[in-house]
């Protein structure tokens, strides 16, 4: 049964500590969504990559958040300095979309179980 | 702002009874998909509805799409306890085939 794995599951850390997060797309997927869940802000995307590269990260603050796909198994988010109000759970996403699909192909996003990262 | 805004924000019903949410949005879109999130996980697909579709069935499941009011409805039949969770809409008007999700209805079904 393929799934999306992300680790850690928890993390606690300190203000100003770099936190990095990983998940593991399902194989052969080929995108890779990252999303931040809070009570007051619900679900926020913050990167899309399609074929590992990045394609929009507007929703991500560019100071201190970055996102990556060093290979196809592998997307990795992170955090430096890390902040209080980062708390949140970070779930990862992957789907499939065919080559020649334009922008706007229908397609349902696997989620992985989350991060939940607390910053004190 | 989001794309999706369900609502209620919370429904409590007793086991047996149907469970109604609301899903509105703004722009114009080519799908609208329903999710579920049980408590601490992540979210599953429950189902696609395309633009040009006005319902869609899955077991007890039933979605229906207005786009001339941009709004959707889920509607669970004879809901089990197994149900609770939170429910979110999400749709396409994003492009780059990303979804924007809505704010979601928690819903607990009482036994």
């Amino acid at each position: 049964d393929a799934r999306v794995t992300q680790t850690p599951r928890h993390k606690v850390t300190e203000m100003g500590q770099e936190v990095t997060m990983r998940c593991q797309p399902i194989l052969g997927h080929n995108t890779v969504f990252w999303y931040r869940q809070t009570m007051m802000q619900g679900l926020e995307l913050l990167a899309y990559f399609r074929n590992r590269a990045p394609l929009d990260d507007s929703g991500m603050p560019k100071d201190r958040f970055s996102a990556e796909m060093p290979d196809a198994t592998l997307a990795t988010l992170k955090i430096q300095p890390s902040e209080p109000r980062d708390s949140a759970v970070y779930f990862c996403a992957s789907g499939l979309v065919p080559e020649l699909a334009g922008n706007r192909y229908h397609y349902e996003q696997y989620f992985g179980p989350g991060t939940r990262l607390t910053v004190t | 702002s989001q794309q999706g805004e369900e609502d209620p924000q919370a429904l409590s019903i007793q086991e047996g009874e149907n469970a109604t949410m609301n899903c509105s949005y703004k722009t114009s879109i080519n799908n609208l998909q329903w999710y579920r999130q049980n408590s601490g996980r992540g979210l599953v697909h429950l189902i696609l509805i395309r633009s040009n579709e006005r319902e869609k069935h899955s077991g007890r499941l039933r979605v229906t799409l207005d786009t001339s009011k941009k709004s959707s409805s889920l509607l669970i039949t004879a809901s089990r306890a197994a149900d609770t969770a939170s429910y979110f809409c999400a749709t396409d008007g994003g492009g780059y085939n990303k979804l924007i999700f809505g704010a979601g209805t928690r819903l607990a079904v009482h036994p």
